[in-house]
């Protein structure tokens, strides 16, 4: 398996622009997490999905920010309109979960910078 | 909130040295596990462990959860330059939501 795949890897952009994050999970994987890495807060969870079913949403920052799961083999991540502030590494993950051990493997991340 | 905090934040030691790094946290997790990570790349799952008590070695790394589930540590023998990197230990409440802690940043000099 390629493990979990994330595009774009690095993303500059204005501004006031729309930002979109992809991510392809691990086949078979039934959770799905999106993470915000940044140096003052570490590693954030903004949101996870469950069978394609978002469960857990408040770590999202605000209503500029979205999350969609359309299928078992693919997700976004939105952020309109995008702020300076918004800069940090975006992490998508996806486990199987098993019990009581559910272990996450990571995607490379997209560096985000917004100007 | 940050429900998982680690100690030290930042640690330099030198090649050969030991280390312990810790994890706390006030509540109870059904498992918890370790991750490294290291510039410009996710963070790699090292272990995981669910039994309260458990103590698990990867070669130089040994790893324990405390008796009530609620702390961890990961002591490293003899530290080596390929140990340099960010530890993340991360807590699993149920068996989907993963919190990551607050991270130690390891520096192993040659």
């Amino acid at each position: 398996d390629a493990g979990v795949i994330q595009s774009p890897r690095h993303e500059v952009t204005e501004m006031g622009q729309e930002v979109t994050l992809r991510c392809k999970p691990i086949s078979g994987h039934n959770s799905l997490f999106w993470y915000r890495q940044t140096m003052m807060r570490g590693l954030e969870l903004l949101i996870y999905f469950n069978n394609n079913v978002p469960i857990d949403d408040s770590g999202m920052p605000e209503d500029r920010f979205s999350a969609k799961m359309p299928n078992a083999s693919f997700s976004t991540l939105k952020i309109q309109p995008s702020e300076p502030r918004d800069s940090a590494v975006y992490f998508c993950a996806s486990s199987l979960a098993q019990g009581l051990a559910t272990e996450a493997f990571f995607g490379q991340g997209t560096r985000l910078t917004v100007v | 909130t940050q429900l998982l905090e680690q100690s030290p934040q930042f640690l330099s030691i030198q090649e050969g040295e030991n280390l312990t790094v810790y994890c706390n946290s006030s509540s109870v997790f059904s498992s918890l596990q370790w991750y490294r990570q290291e510039p410009g790349e996710g963070p790699v799952l090292l272990v995981t462990v669910v039994t309260g008590g458990e103590v698990k070695k990867l070669k130089r790394l040994t790893f324990q959860f405390g008796d009530a589930r609620k702390d961890s540590s990961l002591h490293i023998t003899a530290a080596q330059t390929g140990d340099t990197g960010l530890y993340l230990c991360a807590g699993a409440r149920g068996y989907q939501k993963v919190t990551f802690g607050t991270g130690t940043k390891l520096q192993v000099i040659p």
